[in-house]
């Protein structure tokens, strides 16, 4: 079974660095054909997401934030982090991971299975 | 860059109905296009991917078509329980979302 769950702080303030860590079981992000991503929601939004890590350590990142994001990963400890630097009130949102997987011999990928969220708020 | 663009953005429906929600790219993403319920609170939740397949454990009601630059996502007979809002997301290139359809009841 699969299951995936965020931590971090709840409150930033702004211009500060934010550092989420998604803990998860039930895969290896060492096994081919597999990834973790992180999405987001701002309040009353859409998701959007912001950044991938494949199991060969290749990242993506969403273009409009790629100067403020890295994702690594800890195979050992089967986490995946991902830090968001010079955080504003316009990125509180609930931040997600997700298992990245794509179908067998084809190439689409998708997040079959996701953690429930973590809400962080950034105020002074 | 690719734009997907849902339509409605939100839609109200009453239990038995059948829905349909539409997603269309900007340009040709072939079949790399799948859908997602989010409730509030929850995580959100693979209903169909590579266009038009199930994910395991999907009620049958849930249905997905489309390929190119038009997709649809229905809903045979609505149930109490899939009053949430639905995202369409490509990966033909980059992962993007589309901006929600919210089913509400009516």
């Amino acid at each position: 079974q699969i299951t995936l769950k965020e931590s971090g702080p709840t409150l930033v303030k702004p211009t500060q660095t934010l550092t989420l860590t998604c803990t998860f079981s039930g895969f290896s992000l060492s096994t081919s054909g597999v990834g973790v991503g992180w999405i987001r929601q701002p309040p009353g939004k859409a998701l959007e997401w912001l950044a991938l890590i494949y199991w060969d350590d290749d990242k993506r990142y969403s273009p409009s934030l790629e100067s403020r994001l890295t994702i690594t990963k800890d195979t050992s400890k089967n986490q995946v982090v991902l830090t968001m630097t010079s955080m504003d009130p316009v990125d509180t949102a609930t931040y997600y991971c997700a298992h990245y997987i794509r179908v067998a011999a084809s190439s689409h990928w998708f997040f079959d299975l996701w953690g429930r969220g973590t809400l962080v708020t950034v105020s002074s | 860059d690719i734009q997907l663009t849902q339509s409605p953005s939100s839609l109200s429906a009453s239990v038995g109905d059948r829905v349909t929600i539409t997603c269309r790219a900007s340009r040709s993403i072939s079949t790399y296009l799948h859908w997602y319920q989010h409730k509030p609170g929850k995580a959100p939740n693979l209903l169909i991917y590579a266009a038009s397949s199930l994910q395991s454990g999907v009620p049958s009601r849930f249905s997905g078509s489309g390929s190119g630059t038009d997709f649809t996502l229905t809903i045979s007979s609505l149930q109490p329980e899939d009053f949430a809002t639905y995202y369409c997301q490509q990966s033909y290139s980059s992962p993007l979302f589309g901006q929600g359809t919210m089913l509400e009841i009516k």
